[in-house]
């Protein structure tokens, strides 16, 4: 099966700067990546998704890249705000089944 | 967006009984659903995935026995935690997708989770 990891666990920033997380996959079937945003004891919430045919896309303060020569996925958070702090979650899966492989997760401190 | 919603938010059983947590898609049909559990400070790991109208596939090492699940409509899909023991207290997440979501086929809707305590 899919095999996601997930660096780094956790991740102190000072607001204003960037918070980039990256995440590898193993299984080159896997096609689309999205990332969650989690707080404690809520559901995860989903905050950019990338697929296969596209290399880069941006929302705002939160982009995200795809190389899948390497099967590598990052995301990047620009101009940190305390309220981006919370556990991150990358996730790959597949058009067969769609089942979601998640990382292991990290956990984004912003410090005012 | 598509809504997802589990019930009950928060339940405490005693060791030994059965535990019914349900999954509804609200305005969308839920072709697929997928059942999660995640313990604290961990990822979620996805327990078993269900298609509506057939048996329910399950991850290795999830005993089938023990964790029922049931997608009888293209709404609604139940999860029961069968003779439950304290380990098996978590944060049990279902997941919806399908047709007529905003989404498209590959997003998944999480519900908010159901926290389960067995005493």
């Amino acid at each position: 099966g899919e095999n996601v990891e997930q660096h780094p666990s956790t991740l102190s920033v000072q607001e204003g700067d960037s918070a980039v997380i990256k995440c590898t996959y193993s299984d080159s079937a896997s096609n689309y990546f999205p990332w969650y945003k989690q707080e404690l004891g809520k559901r995860p919430q989903l905050i950019i998704d990338i697929r296969s045919n596209v290399g880069e896309k941006k929302d705002q303060r939160i982009a995200v890249t795809l190389n899948k020569t390497a099967k590598h996925f990052s995301l990047h958070i620009t101009e940190t705000q305390p309220e981006d702090s919370a556990v991150y979650f990358c996730a790959a899966s597949m058009t067969y089944d769609y089942k979601l492989s998640f990382g292991a997760g990290t956990t984004v401190t912003v410090r005012a | 967006g598509a809504v997802v919603s589990q019930h009950p938010s928060r339940v405490i059983c005693k060791s030994g009984t059965s535990v019914k947590i349900e999954c509804r898609s609200l305005d969308f049909q839920a072709t697929t659903m997928f059942w999660y559990r995640q313990f604290p400070k961990q990822s979620l790991m996805l327990m078993a995935t269900s298609n509506e109208g057939s048996k329910a596939t399950y991850e290795q090492g999830v005993e089938k026995d023990k964790f029922l699940i049931n997608h009888a409509s293209l709404t609604l899909s139940t999860l029961t935690v069968t003779s439950a023991h304290p380990e098996d207290s978590s944060f049990y997440i279902c997941s919806a997708r399908g047709t007529g979501a905003p989404g498209g086929i590959y997003e998944q809707y999480f519900g908010p989770g159901t926290r389960l305590t067995v005493t």
